[in-house]
Order: C-alpha cells, then structure tokens, then sequence
C-alpha cells in the first residue's frame, strides 16, 4: 500500500512570488485535505476535496486554492506569499468523508524570505 | 478560545514511566477523537481513533474520551525513548481541528 506523498520536501520562495505543492493520495482513497502547520502549533485545516470538488474550507484567504484530479491527487496554490505562510504544510487522504481517520504525508516545508 | 485546547508541556520523563496527556473541547459537534503522533521533520502518524466515551487500548496506549466533560486523555504506559516525539490531539466534525501538540522526551 502507497502512502500519502508529497512533493517538493523543501521549497523557498520570495515575498510576492506564487508556489504550487503537490500531493499523491494514498491508494484507494478519494478525499484529500491540506493543512498548514507552522513551528511550534498543530495543523491548522486549509481546505478538502471530494471526488475533485472542494466540500469544506477552513478561515484561510483566497489566496489559497487546490485541485483534485481525476486520480486523487492535488495541489495546493499560494498566490501573493506572505512571510507568515512560512511552514509546514501537509497533505492528507482518507477514504470517503471526514469521519474516516487522516493518514499524513510528511509535508512541504516552504520558507517565504 | 480554540476549539481544541492541549497541555503545552513541553513533558520530561525517565524510561518506565507513564505518560499523560489532555485535551479539552469546546465544541459538542465533535464526535470522533485521534491521537496523533508527529516525529520531527514528519508528518503525523495516527495512533488511536476512538468515538464513543470510555477507554479503548491498543498495547501501551489506552485513549480515554469523557464527552459529559469534553475532555479526552492519552496514556502511554512502560514508556521507550522512541516515544519522544509531539502527540496531537485531533477531533472531527466536518474537519480536523488539532490540539497544539504536547513535545514528550523520555529519557534513557
């Protein structure tokens, strides 16, 4: 069984500059969230996919978008990085709605200078 | 006040020992409580899942939920330095909402 991956490990960027994280669903599960985890605090809800459409958002901006594709996987975009989008940001798969437990990939840690 | 609030420690413990954590809640919605544990530089990695009040044990962890109280423990019991890690709190209702994580060092 393939678990969740993600994909770039590490990634800087510039203040005003945009990043797209990508993200491969563990095998067989077809809803996807991302998370956003900075130092030091727990993983704080972005938004979810469901069968490609997004079925919840946390109190993120805008500024944030996803994608699911037709095979499960997705990506998140940042547009206009501010130096607080710094963190962790992990992606996170289950099979149906939120009720079934989250399995964790080990996260994009993207640092905005 | 968050939704999911979670001893900061940081905890110190010696090899043997048991070790607890808490959570409180305030939201009623929540019906089904995880514990997570989070390695550095991973993601964090299920432990237990449980939904209804009561016990449930899998080894050396017992996860305990008390709804009538909206508070929810984890137990580690005869504790191993691979323990060290942060253990999260985590409680469904359309969402994920986590504790801010508990840092449990067990020393050898």
């Amino acid at each position: 069984e393939t678990g969740v991956t993600q994909s770039p490990t590490h990634l800087i960027k510039t203040r005003g500059q945009q990043v797209t994280l990508r993200c491969s669903s563990q095998s067989g599960h077809n809803t996807v969230s991302w998370y956003q985890q900075a130092l030091g605090q727990g993983p704080q809800f972005i938004f979810q996919y469901y069968r490609e459409e997004e079925n919840g958002r946390g109190n993120f901006p805008p500024r944030f978008s996803g994608l699911q594709f037709p095979n499960y996987s997705s990506e998140l975009n940042v547009n206009a990085l501010e130096l607080d989008d710094s963190a962790l940001y992990l992606c996170a798969s289950s099979l149906g709605q939120p009720i079934e437990p989250l399995h964790f990939g080990n996260g994009t840690r993207l640092t905005v200078t | 006040q968050k939704e999911v609030e979670q001893d900061p420690g940081p905890l110190s413990v010696p090899e043997g020992a048991i070790v607890s954590l808490n959570c409180t809640y305030s939201n009623s919605a929540f019906q089904y409580f995880m514990w997570y544990r989070q390695y550095s530089r991973k993601g964090p990695e299920l432990l237990m899942y449980t939904y209804s009040s009561g016990n449930k044990e899998d080894g050396r962890f017992t996860a305990q939920v008390d709804k009538s109280s909206k508070y929810i423990s984890l137990f580690i019991r005869d504790s191993q330095p691979s323990d060290s890690a942060t253990y999260l709190c985590a409680m469904i209702d359309y969402k994920l909402s986590f504790g801010a994580g508990t840092t449990v060092t067990v020393r050898a």
